[in-house]
């Protein structure tokens, strides 16, 4: 079945460092990858998302590209902030399914 | 507009008892799902509607979880008797239909005792 696997954490970074969260999922067929965001005391949030290989998704600084050939959608930025501190769910939809497959989040924080 | 919203934001009940966890989706939105995350590992699916109809139910974990949506409006989870492995955070999520972006509530965290 499909699975998605992240970088385990926490990741403590330094405000401004580049910051990279590794994903890599196991699917049949071509599914739609996405990075979700939970900041403190709030839901799940789209950060961004790619619907086929080679489609590069970002928003607010941050960067994912689909990789087929490696089944990677790794998330990058090149400056983090203190506010970007939050935890990070790579998933996946499969063809023809709504439904998401999540990874099992990575916490990250950024020092001042 | 209002998101996604879910009550109640914890709950903490003893072995044995029963819970009841709402969502009320996205005005509009025929779709709803409902995730939960246990032990800090991934989130994982649960069951979705469109409208009052099951759509999809094969991540639910055993007869102990109902969840229902009545006239296809707000959905409730049930879970009768609550185990000490049903602890977690239980999402909702609502969309306009299968291929548009799923919102996200807050999440309910509940830990059974």
């Amino acid at each position: 079945g499909n699975s998605v696997t992240q970088m385990e954490g926490p990741v403590t970074l330094s405000e401004e460092a580049f910051l990279t969260i590794n994903c890599t999922y196991t699917a049949t067929g071509y599914p739609s990858l996405f990075w979700y965001v939970q900041y403190p005391g709030e839901g799940l949030q789209l950060l961004l998302k790619a619907t086929k290989a080679d489609d590069k998704g970002s928003n607010k600084g941050f960067e994912a590209t689909y990789r087929k050939e490696t089944t990677s959608f790794h998330l990058e930025k090149g400056s983090v902030q203190v506010s970007d501190s939050a935890v990070y769910f790579c998933a996946l939809s499969g063809q023809g399914a709504q439904k998401l497959v999540f990874g099992q989040g990575t916490r990250l924080t950024i020092n001042p | 507009e209002a998101g996604v919203t879910q009550f109640p934001s914890h709950s903490v009940i003893e072995k044995g008892q029963t819970v009841t966890l709402r969502c009320d989706p996205i005005s509009g939105h025929d779709n709803l799902y409902w995730y939960r995350r246990v032990m800090g590992k991934e989130i994982k699916f649960l069951l979705h509607f469109v409208k009052e109809s099951k759509q999809d139910e094969s991540g639910m974990p055993n007869n102990r979880f109902l969840a229902e949506r009545t006239g296809g409006t707000y959905s409730t989870l049930k879970v009768q008797p609550a185990e000490l492995e049903d602890s977690g955070v239980y999402f909702c999520a609502s969309s306009l239909n299968t291929n548009t972006e799923a919102f996200f509530g807050q999440g309910t965290r509940l830990t059974v005792v």
